[in-house]
């Protein structure tokens, strides 16, 4: 069966500071991966997506950053995190190929930047 | 651009009560509409979802309506119990890439 982790579960980090959040896929192969974040009292905001390793789209400029070194990994990046930078962080995946479909969501990073 | 709005953004029931949360999509191309289920620390999770060629769907407790010429769709849950206690999330898509999430309903279930 497919498994999602994502790494850590919770982070209290000071502002400028850099930041690496990873995810992995277990159980599938080639999955879509998606970065979300979810501020307070906010929908689901999506970040960044990959299709395949290397490809990275982002959905909403900021000074965050998505890399994908190996197929079923997906890291989340920041060089200097701002204080807006918090909130809840999700990493999910779908099957690739599929034009629409489940999104599989791990659970979760809580991110506090003081 | 591309929005669902979600209603209400609280919403409390009594055991055994009926909870109905609404969603707006402004997007007419959009053809799958999800619903997750998200406790509390945790990630969401797929309870149900529903695509464009299909008025209603049901699964136990649960069902979805959608109007598309309305671009309403509808969480019905019947029966409810405190375990469903949670917040709800819909979202609208026409693609994999593109979900578009509303702003969840937490609901809440008394004993």
């Amino acid at each position: 069966s497919q498994t999602i982790h994502q790494w850590p579960a919770t982070l209290v980090q000071p502002v400028g500071s850099p930041l690496s959040l990873e995810c992995t896929v277990e159980g599938t192969s080639n999955p879509n991966l998606y970065w979300y974040r979810q501020a307070a009292g906010r929908g689901l905001q999506l970040l960044f997506y990959s299709v395949g390793i290397g490809q990275i789209s982002s959905e909403v400029p900021q000074n965050l950053s998505a890399s994908r070194p190996q197929d079923r990994q997906f890291i989340l990046s920041s060089k200097k995190l701002l204080l807006s930078d918090s909130g809840f962080y999700l990493c999910a995946w779908s099957v690739a190929g599929a034009n629409t479909g489940e999104l599989f969501f791990g659970e979760g990073s809580r991110l506090t930047v003081l | 651009g591309e929005n669902v709005e979600q209603h209400p953004s609280t919403l409390s029931v009594q055991e055994g009560d009926s909870a109905v949360i609404k969603c707006t999509y402004s997007d007419s191309a959009s053809n799958y509409f999800p619903w997750y289920k998200q406790e509390l620390g945790k990630g969401p999770q797929l309870i149900i979802d529903i695509r464009s060629n299909v008025g209603e769907k049901k699964d136990q407790r649960i069902a979805v309506t959608l109007n598309k010429t309305a671009k309403h769709f509808s969480l019905h849950i019947t029966e409810t119990q405190p375990e469903d206690s949670a917040v709800y999330f819909c979202a609208a898509s026409k693609s994999t890439y593109k979900y578009i999430f509303g702003t969840g309903t937490r609901l809440k279930v008394l004993a």
